[in-house]
């Protein structure tokens, strides 16, 4: 079946510091991609998404390129900020099945 | 637009009780998720209604979990009799039709099982 693996966390990483959070997929087809972020005490929200091979999904800084030929979504951020302290989880859906997530990886950026 | 609305927040129950979770997804949502969310891990899919029906419930544990979207819109999920490892996160998700597209979640119910 379909299947995300992420890097292990946790990462924690000065402010200004660049992110890489890496995530490769398994799946039958043609899935779309997605990262999910969630803060403390609250629910996942979507980060950015992506549709097709070699489609880009950005939002509030972050960017990650479906990379068909290597299967991989990997995150990056140029510039964490204190307030990116979170749990990412890399995510995919096919057609009509639910979404598989992995892990998660968490993130603890320090001042 | 109103988000995914969940409630309660937090339950604490004894093994053996049971319990009840609500959902009430986007307005015109057809697709609707129940996903299980233990500490450290990502979400688990428990089980999948499109509309009132369902179509995915392969990860459910019948024996003690069952869950309803009567018409089509709210839908319950009820754990009897609870167990020390039902202690989770128990989050409702929604998304348009369920083709390829992103869910919208709510912020969860976490249950504690002592």
């Amino acid at each position: 079946g379909d299947s995300v693996t992420q890097m292990e966390g946790p990462v924690t990483l000065s402010e200004e510091a660049f992110l890489t959070i890496n995530c490769t997929y398994t799946a039958t087809g043609y899935p779309s991609l997605f990262w999910y972020v969630q803060y403390p005490g609250e629910g996942l929200q979507l980060l950015l998404k992506a549709t097709k091979a070699d489609d880009k999904g950005s939002n509030k800084g972050f960017e990650a390129t479906y990379r068909k030929e290597t299967t991989s979504f990997h995150l990056e951020k140029g510039s964490v900020q204190v307030s990116d302290s979170a749990v990412y989880f890399c995510a995919l859906t096919s057609g009509n099945t639910p979404l598989v997530f992995g892990k998660g990886t968490r993130l603890s950026v320090i001042a | 637009e109103a988000g995914v609305a969940q409630s309660p927040r937090y339950k604490i129950i004894e093994k053996r009780q049971s319990v009840a979770f609500w959902c009430n997804p986007i307005s015109g949502h057809a697709t609707l998720y129940w996903y299980q969310q233990i500490l450290g891990q990502g979400p688990k899919l428990l089980i999948q209604f499109q509309n009132n029906g369902v179509v995915d419930d392969s990860q459910l544990p019948k024996d003690r979990f069952s869950a309803e979207r009567l018409k089509g819109v709210d839908s319950t999920l009820k754990i009897q009799p609870a167990k020390l490892e039902d202690s989770a996160v128990y989050l409702c998700a929604s998304s348009w039709d369920g083709l390829n597209t992103e869910a919208f979640f709510g912020q969860g119910t976490r249950l504690t099982v002592v």
